[in-house]
């Protein structure tokens, strides 16, 4: 069974940092592209960043370019995203999501439940 | 590439049929769209891939059409957990989501 299982949400200020997980299990890690995907408070949905299968290459929004890293760790099986310069418009539920192909861009097949972020002062 | 889905909010009444539609500001590959359905306090998740391939798991009372620019999402003989927000995706370059249909049970 896949279960994505994300953590690390938290309360944080503007301007501050927060790092993402997402521990993966019950697939091979290594051959499915991933990726964050958030939900602001009463809002659509809002593609955030991908990696690929092998870590190689990555893509972000243009609202998160520059501020936000996505990676991945094959041998914990476990996806991140560090997130460096918090805003209040980052505020949302960061959801963990995988791709049904090695590429990152694809449809999610698998979703996480999601970690909340808040960012205000 | 943006999608733009229509209505905003869809009432219909049990037994009936639901059509959502999906609109991009250019055209897409027919391979490349996806529908989501996220119920209240849930993830979401995939119904539709490919334009009208049904996930696995997905009764056949949900269907997906179109091509180009235009996009369908039909919901059949309408029980009362579709009530959900829908959204269709795109992943013809970076992925990207239309801002979603409600789907109210009338």
């Amino acid at each position: 069974e896949v279960v994505l299982l994300e953590s690390g949400g938290d309360l944080v200020r503007p301007g501050e940092s927060l790092r993402l997980s997402c521990e993966a299990s019950g697939f091979t890690f290594s051959r499915h592209g991933m990726n964050w995907v958030r939900q602001a408070p009463g809002k659509g949905l809002e593609w955030v960043a991908g990696v690929s299968g092998s870590g190689s290459s990555t893509d972000y929004a243009d609202s998160v370019k520059g501020r936000f890293t996505i990676s991945r760790d094959s041998s914990t099986s476990t996806l991140f995203l560090q997130m460096t310069g918090l805003r209040a418009e980052d505020t949302a539920i960061y959801y963990c999501a995988r791709v049904e192909s090695a590429w990152f861009s694809y449809y999610f097949d698998y979703w996480g439940q999601g970690t909340p972020v808040t960012v205000s002062s | 590439v943006v999608l733009t889905q229509s209505p905003g909010t869809l009432s219909v009444s049990l037994g009936e049929t639901a059509t959502l539609s999906c609109r991009a500001s250019q055209s897409i590959s027919t391979s490349y769209i996806a529908w989501y359905q996220q119920r209240r306090g849930q993830a979401p998740r995939v119904l539709i891939y490919g334009t009208s391939v049904r996930a696995t798991g997905i009764p056949d009372r949900f269907s997906g059409s179109g091509s180009g620019r235009d996009f369908t999402l039909t919901i059949s003989r309408l029980e009362p957990a579709d009530l959900a927000f829908y959204y269709c995706q795109h992943y013809d370059t970076s992925p990207a989501f239309g801002q979603g249909t409600k789907l109210e049970i009338k």
